[in-house]
């Protein structure tokens, strides 16, 4: 598919470890970004180049790759960490693409 | 410091027209894409197009092709977004975001402006 598939939500326990996944036939090529977006704020950048966390986000977060599926793993989930997720990727065009977005919950 | 600084919200009725917009500092505003993102009250992100100041070409989403206009203004930085007449269903939060020019992540965004459209 030319789209990128996640999950619409996921549940993880406080502290434990959670995997968002995102599926797509461009991945298999390019790189994923993540993004998260808590209620009533912008979407912040997570991770980028697949495995990269921007200066300020805690190394609880990673990245990996396998075929047309990249995930998010976020470990020692915390009560801030409730979210949406969205994933994003590229064409062959260089046109920027996203997931639909996965919504989180943290019980 | 990079910063993407959009115009408030705006209220707005059916056929009127709009033009909101996103001033960038911080960086080389010409050698950066910006893109537009529309996000629908309770759904996701949904890429409109992406602009390239340097020489204003633009990329549409298709299902935004001919709906909105994506522009540029270099001598202040400034990225817009407009409707020459908006429909209900253009209300929205809609972002601009800076694209990074290795891996293709919107690295920096704007606050957002909230569209809302009703007779």
């Amino acid at each position: 598919s030319s789209e990128l598939t996640q999950d619409p939500a996921q549940s993880v326990a406080l502290g434990q470890t959670v995997t968002i996944r995102c599926q797509g036939d461009y991945l298999t090529s390019y790189a994923a970004n993540w993004y998260q977006q808590r209620p009533g704020q912008a979407p912040l950048l997570v991770l980028f180049g697949q495995n990269k966390r921007p200066s300020g986000i805690p190394d609880r977060f990673s990245g990996s790759k396998s075929g047309n599926t990249a995930s998010l793993t976020i470990t020692e989930t915390q009560a801030e960490d409730e979210a949406d997720y969205y994933c994003s990727s590229r064409d062959m065009s260089g046109n920027p693409l996203f997931g639909g977005g996965t919504s989180l919950t943290v019980v | 410091e990079v910063q993407l600084v959009q115009s408030g919200a705006e209220v707005k009725k059916p056929g009127e027209s709009l033009k909101i917009s996103c001033k960038a500092s911080g960086y080389s505003f010409s050698n950066d894409w910006v893109g537009w993102v529309r996000q629908m009250p309770g759904k996701g992100l949904d890429l409109m197009g992406i602009i390239y100041p340097g020489d204003s070409e633009i990329r549409y989403k298709p299902a935004f092709q001919g709906q909105v206009i994506i522009s540029a203004d270099k001598s202040i930085n400034t990225v817009y977004l407009q409707w020459s007449s908006l429909k209900a269903s253009d209300t929205a939060m809609y972002y601009c975001a800076r694209r990074g020019r290795l891996w293709y992540e919107f690295d920096y965004w704007g606050q957002g402006t909230l569209v809302a459209v009703s007779s």
